[in-house]
């Protein structure tokens, strides 16, 4: 079963404008993660927020998450037609005691963001 | 791209044949990962390995088998392939602090 629930699943907005992808899942985590996938391509990680952070920047990517609603956001700010592409969370599981489940990620279904020139 | 390759990146069989797929990589990374990506799923891990000839299942793991012989390759065999194991299947290696590195990905069709 999906761990992490992207929503919307599909956003299209003007270029200049902000985007806001929200990703809820279901159990602890250790950290929560954020990809990117252009069309045909593989995944590129964006930003990775530990379960101990509220809140990460990274250029013009704006992360939060509040574990005890068990949700995340990550905000877009002055987007190009160039940031159009599928965004995916992904969790990862807390540390097994053997460390054989370390870094193991569960992904959402992702949303599709269009970004118009 | 933290040196991941995967081979082939096209792939074209038959229903009942065995099929190979290779994850490569130069940067001497402990743990990697086979997912497969199908629409309205997003990816789904299939696979995993914690170090040489140390691997588990992920939750799609039935049909498939892995295998780690050294530290820079990744094999996934689809010991009979079926059509509901067309999809697209991306390797990937962790790094520090916890992110993961993709390949460009293999492209498998099951006639």
């Amino acid at each position: 079963s999906q761990q992490g629930e992207e929503d919307p699943q599909a956003l299209s907005i003007q270029e200049g404008e902000n985007a806001t992808m929200n990703c809820s899942y279901k159990t602890s985590i250790n950290n929560l993660q954020w990809y990117r996938q252009n069309s045909g391509r593989g995944l590129v990680h964006l930003i990775l927020i530990r379960s101990n952070e509220r809140e990460k920047h990274s250029g013009r990517l704006r992360v939060t998450l509040d574990t005890s609603k068990k949700s995340s956001s990550l905000l877009i700010t002055a987007s190009r037609a160039a940031d159009t592409a599928s965004y995916f969370c992904a969790t990862a599981a807390p540390f097994n005691a053997g460390g054989t489940s370390y870094g193991k990620l569960t992904f959402g279904q992702g949303t599709i963001l269009t970004v118009h020139p | 791209d933290a040196g991941i390759t995967q081979s082939p990146r096209h792939k074209v069989t038959e229903t009942g044949t065995p099929v190979t797929l290779r994850c490569h990589q130069t940067e001497n990374h402990r743990y990697m990962y086979w997912y497969r990506q199908d629409p309205g799923h997003g990816l789904r891990l299939i696979h995993y390995s914690y170090g040489v000839k140390d691997t588990d299942k992920g939750e799609v793991s039935d049909g498939y088998s892995v295998s780690r012989s050294k530290t820079e390759d990744f094999l996934l065999t689809l010991e009979s392939a079926t059509s509901s194991q067309t999809s697209v299947y991306f390797c990937a290696i962790r790094g520090q602090p916890g992110e993961q590195y993709f390949g460009p990905g293999t492209r498998l069709t099951v006639t």
